[in-house]
């Protein structure tokens, strides 16, 4: 069926060193949405992005979308302990109506200080 | 403007009960989402409702059901609890119905069924 990949599942990292996430559809995306959840938190809203190969910066963080649309990243740039949460992919299938969407398994960061 | 609320915070409930999840989106949102968050499955999509209308559903049980009322407020009943519906259970609203609109997310209800 349709799914959306994401890897690491975890990744540990020194303050300082940076950090990036992928996330892999199984099919095309309308879009890219890149969710933050906080320990003990809900999902908050980062960023969408809808053009093929396109990229977009947020201060530290850098967010790519591939040429075909079924894949994408987010680094992080000396990353800081205020960084510390689940960062999850999701999109709205082509094919699929409405705002449906479908996430990753999310990658869970930790940042020692 | 007041962000996606959702009562109660945290639940117990038994085992074959039944149970009602609120949500009021932001004033405007006409579409509201439901997720449920699991360790094990991360989050899957419930339903979407617009303008008190089901537009799309997920892969769940009919013992899921969802209403949407006039003022956009939402009310996401489970019957027949089961062990395995233990989970964060998040509402989303968004402006409008489609692919490029941005979901905002209420802190969530915590369902424990014991």
């Amino acid at each position: 069926g349709q799914q959306v990949m994401q890897i690491p599942q975890y990744q540990h990292v020194q303050e300082g060193e940076d950090f990036t996430t992928y996330c892999n559809s199984s099919t095309t995306l309308s879009n890219i949405q890149w969710y933050k959840q906080r320990p003990g938190g809900h999902p908050v809203f980062l960023i969408q992005l809808v053009k093929s190969g396109e990229v977009k910066k947020q201060k530290r963080l850098t967010f790519q979308f591939g040429e075909a649309k079924k894949n994408s990243s987010l680094h992080i740039t000396a990353t800081q302990t205020t960084d510390v949460g689940t960062y999850f992919c999701a999109g709205p299938f082509q094919e699929t109506s409405g705002s449906r969407l479908t996430f990753g398994e999310g990658t869970q960061l930790t940042v020692n200080p | 403007k007041a962000g996606v609320t959702q009562t109660p915070r945290y639940l117990i409930k038994t085992r074959g009960q039944q149970v009602t999840l609120s949500c009021s989106p932001i004033s405007g949102h006409r579409s509201v989402s439901w997720y449920q968050q699991t360790p094990g499955q991360g989050l899957q999509f419930l339903f979407e409702y617009f303008s008190e209308t089901q537009r799309n559903k997920g892969n769940f049980p009919g013992r899921f059901s969802g209403r949407q009322f006039s003022n956009s407020r939402f009310e996401m009943n489970v019957s027949t609890l089961e062990l395995g519906d233990s989970a964060l259970y998040l509402c989303a609203s968004s402006l409008a119905l489609g692919h490029n609109t941005e979901a905002f997310f209420g802190q969530g209800t915590r369902l424990t069924v014991v």
